[in-house]
């Protein structure tokens, strides 16, 4: 069965400074992974995709992640953290296979931007 | 507008009543989903229409709830006998057909049951 864990409940970081939200995730083959973005009183908006094209994904507004097969980990990171940031981010895979439309959402990671 | 709409964005109901919720895809999006997000559960799925269709209707928490989509287009996710559990964001996303495969959903803003 296809899972996510985020790891961190809560990041917080201080505008300029490097954002890293982290993710492990479980398949038992080669998943489809994404990031997406929940901002307060907004729906939730896709970030970025990974689909094995290439392991290094950008997405919108700076943000990037690398699939690592070996750490099977999908790392959220992005250089300089803005305050527009500060949101609640979710790790999703694809779950199951063949008519299912069930994407496997993490528990969220809380970012916190301070001035 | 362009987006995923749904109604009520908030519904107080008193125990033992029955709601509905109303979702109001992407024009040409033939995918449809339901989640729910509450507090501790995270997001969790709901079920999934193709059409009209539900290939996928294996989150549904019991069989107080229950959904439909008529015309390809309108879904309403019913929920009969509310039970104070029942209180969390409910969330549409719509898709093109494709949506499971390229995991390309969009979302509206969600409905915010209480439920007291």
């Amino acid at each position: 069965a296809q899972s996510v864990t985020q790891l961190d409940s809560h990041v917080s970081v201080s505008e300029g400074t490097p954002v890293l939200l982290r993710c492990n995730y479980s398949s038992s083959y080669s998943p489809s992974l994404f990031w997406y973005v929940q901002h307060p009183n907004k729906g939730l908006q896709l970030l970025l995709k990974y689909t094995s094209a290439a392991t290094l994904v950008k997405g919108i507004n700076g943000f990037e992640a690398e699939f690592k097969k070996s750490e099977t980990s999908f790392h959220l990171t992005k250089p300089s953290a803005h305050m527009s940031d500060a949101a609640e981010y979710f790790c999703v895979v694809i779950g199951g296979s063949g008519n299912t439309g069930k994407l496997i959402f993490g528990q969220g990671t809380t970012l916190q931007v301070k001035p | 507008g362009a987006g995923v709409s749904q109604s009520p964005s908030n519904k107080v109901t008193e125990k033992g009543k029955d709601v509905e919720l109303r979702c109001d895809p992407i024009s040409g999006h033939t995918a449809l989903y339901w989640y729910r997000q509450s507090l501790g559960q995270g997001l969790e799925f709901l079920i999934y229409f193709q059409g009209n269709s539900a290939p996928d209707k294996s989150g549904l928490p019991s069989d107080r709830f229950s959904a439909e989509r008529t015309g390809g287009s309108v879904s309403t996710l019913t929920i009969q006998r509310t039970q104070q559990e029942d209180s969390a964001v409910y969330l549409c996303a719509s898709s093109l057909a494709d949506g499971i495969i390229t995991g390309e959903l969009f979302f509206g803003e969600g409905s915010r049951l209480t439920v007291l």
